[in-house]
């Protein structure tokens, strides 16, 4: 069975621009998690969708926006990029039911310039 | 919310000992989940123990819910075991992983 999935791998983008990175979750998988990873703050929550729908959302300002396709495939879009969104972003995914390990890709390296 | 703590935060080990990696939480938990962090950034599974005690080969995780602490052993360490090791709990919240600051691990030969 593939595993989570993440494009593009790596990113550069200028301050003020806007970018999108994809995920895709193991077959059969419906919950898709995102998570950034910064020196400074760490692994943070940012949002986690399940049938189309955002069922958590992590402590982020409203530029970091998500959506879920019905094929469970997930987006998320930072607008306004600002230097400190440089960071490796990383989606995971997870079964709908217990136990609810979570599976992670290979993430999505930005550099905001 | 949550506190997850790490410890010890950076090890050294030369290769073939053996080493202990401790996660304290301060709240009860659904799930916790131990990831190895390789030099590419993805996070490979380890560990998926919200209690009891696994094994997988060299590697073995202990998780006391009821005192909030899990451990992870490594036993004769090699290189390859180089990287950060993350615990992560889940409380509640389906599919909301919180993290520790994880253990950076250097193995020399």
């Amino acid at each position: 069975k593939a595993g989570v999935t993440q494009t593009p791998r790596y990113l550069i983008k200028t301050r003020g621009q806007q970018v999108t990175l994809s995920c895709s979750p193991i077959s059969g998988h419906r919950s898709v998690s995102w998570y950034q990873q910064t020196p400074g703050q760490g692994l943070q929550f940012l949002f986690e969708y399940f049938s189309e729908t955002q069922r958590n959302k992590g402590n982020f300002p409203g530029r970091f926006s998500g959506r879920q396709f019905s094929n469970s495939r997930s987006e998320m879009n930072v607008s306004t990029l600002e230097l400190g969104d440089s960071a490796l972003y990383l989606c995971a995914s997870s079964w709908t039911g217990p136990p609810y390990e979570q599976y992670f890709g290979p993430g999505t390296r930005l550099t905001v310039t | 919310g949550i506190q997850v703590e790490q410890s010890p935060p950076d090890l050294i080990l030369q290769e073939g000992a053996n080493s202990t990696l401790r996660c304290n939480f301060s709240d009860s938990v659904n799930n916790l989940q131990w990831f190895h962090q390789n030099p590419w950034g993805q996070l490979i599974n380890l560990f998926y123990i919200p209690s009891g005690t696994k094994q997988n080969g060299r590697l073995s995780a202990t998780t006391v819910a009821t005192e909030r602490y899990s451990l992870l052993y490594i036993s004769s360490s090699q290189t390859t075991d180089s990287g950060v090791y993350f615990c992560a709990v889940e409380t509640g919240t389906a599919s909301k992983l919180t993290f520790g600051t994880g253990t950076r691990l250097q193995v020399t030969l």
